[in-house]
């Protein structure tokens, strides 16, 4: 079946780098997507990349796709506290139904 | 340009209980999602809408879940009867059209956080 994996916490420390990462199972994924969840919010759209591109640069935020492997990552660079959320990796599969992971909440160390 | 408005914000039920949320979207939206989601884990889509049209509910538990946009723009959410499990997020989400798939881009709603007691 369609799955979508992350790891859970990911703790940086700031004006470091961060980077969360994703794995997905359907090769036939259109798109993935990253979303930021921050505490009682909705969903807010960072990024996405279409499947046949391998890299999309978005001002601090950069997105790498090994399809290959079907693996996805978000880097954050010069992570600020703001930037404290839970990150969601999302792929759209072949029936166009957004599969979500179960998010990796970020925390930032002064 | 104004976002998915969702209400109410929260909501807290005894089980056995109704419970309607409501969902506003993006304007010119044809899309229209409803997502589901539990605590500790990512939104799982429960019916999708294209103009007043149900695309996909095969994820919709249909004996205690429903929902309509019946005018093809506001639509409702309704639990009946609620059970403990139903606690959780739910998300209004709309896209622009692109066919019966619904719009590449997503944009979220704030959520009903609804509490079954």
């Amino acid at each position: 079946g369609e799955d979508v994996e992350q790891s859970l916490f990911l703790s940086v420390r700031e004006g470091d780098s961060s980077v969360i990462n994703c794995t997905y199972t359907d090769s036939s994924s259109t798109y993935l997507y990253w979303y930021k969840q921050e505490p009682g919010a909705g969903l807010q759209l960072l990024t996405y990349i279409f499947s046949n591109m391998d890299m999309k640069q978005d001002q601090r935020l950069t997105v790498l796709l090994n399809k290959k492997d079907k693996h996805l990552s978000l880097r954050i660079a010069d992570t600020q506290t703001g930037d404290s959320a839970i990150y969601f990796c999302a792929e759209r599969n072949s029936a166009s139904k957004i599969i979500f992971g179960s998010g990796t909440r970020l925390s930032i160390r002064p | 340009e104004a976002g998915v408005a969702q209400s109410p914000r929260y909501k807290i039920i005894e089980k056995r209980q109704s419970v309607a949320f409501w969902c506003n979207p993006i304007s010119g939206h044809a899309t229209l999602y409803w997502y589901q989601q539990i605590l500790g884990q990512g939104p799982k889509l429960l019916i999708q809408f294209q103009n007043n049209g149900v695309v996909d509910d095969s994820q919709l538990p249909k004996d205690r879940f429903s929902a309509e946009r019946l005018k093809g723009v506001d639509s409702t959410l309704k639990i009946q009867p609620a059970k403990l499990e139903d606690s959780a997020v739910y998300l209004c989400a709309s896209s622009s059209y692109e066919g019966l798939a619904g719009g590449v881009e997503q944009y979220f709603g704030p959520g009903t956080r609804l509490t079954v007691t």
